[in-house]
């Protein structure tokens, strides 16, 4: 079956470190995968996508690279900021069939 | 565009009621979903839809129902509320853009307490 597993948190980081995030998947076929960034009292908004092996997804700093050979997808930045502390999930989906990590809680200290 | 619009925000059920969860979206998205959320847990795909009259389940279905009868509308549908589906509901609506770059969009949820 399809399943996500992510590294648990909580992180906690300085200002201006670079932030690391594990997620890898089960699936067969080919999934799409995700991560959407959670903030106190909201829904989850799309940070990034991929949806073939060595894609790379990148938006606002973050990144993530679909490893095939390793079945992972973990986010990266190189340089944090208070304004992202939030909840980090990772997801895949695979023919219509949406599963997500149980998220991970970052939080920013200046 | 309001985008994903859900009501109500807060909900109290007394175990055996019913209730209908409202999902709107104004994109014109024809992938719309419904999600639950517990506490320090991602969120599970209840049932999803592909487009107007067509509904399928989704990781975790039981206890609701849904229809699409419109391609804004996505209701869910509690018959008998149980304890165990006290949660945070989650609408959300998507689509493929032409930059092949999905898009995305999540309601602000709905927070539903069962007692």
């Amino acid at each position: 079956g399809n399943s996500v597993t992510q590294m648990e948190g909580p992180v906690t980081l300085s200002e201006e470190a670079f932030l690391t995030i594990n997620c890898t998947y089960t699936a067969t076929g080919y999934p799409s995968l995700f991560w959407y960034v959670q903030y106190p009292g909201e829904g989850l908004q799309l940070l990034l996508k991929a949806t073939k092996a060595d894609d790379k997804g990148s938006n606002k700093g973050f990144e993530a690279t679909y490893r095939k050979e390793t079945t992972s997808f973990h986010l990266e930045k190189g340089s944090v900021q208070v304004s992202d502390s939030a909840v980090y999930f990772c997801a895949l989906r695979n023919n219509n069939d949406m599963r997500f990590g149980a998220g991970t809680r970052l939080t920013v200290k200046p | 565009n309001a985008g994903v619009t859900q009501t109500p925000k807060f909900r109290i059920l007394k175990i055996g009621q019913s209730m209908t969860l409202q999902c709107t979206q104004d994109m014109n998205h024809n992938y719309m979903y419904w999600y639950r959320q517990d506490p320090g847990m991602g969120l599970k795909l209840i049932y999803y839809s592909v487009g107007a009259g067509i509904t399928d389940k989704g990781e975790v279905p039981n206890g609701y129902n849904v229809s699409r009868s419109t391609t804004e509308d996505f209701p869910l549908r509690l018959e008998l509320a149980a304890p165990s589906q006290t949660s945070v509901y989650f609408c959300a609506s998507s689509t493929l853009g032409t930059s092949g770059r999905e898009t995305q969009y999540f309601g602000p949820g709905t927070r539903l307490l069962v007692l």
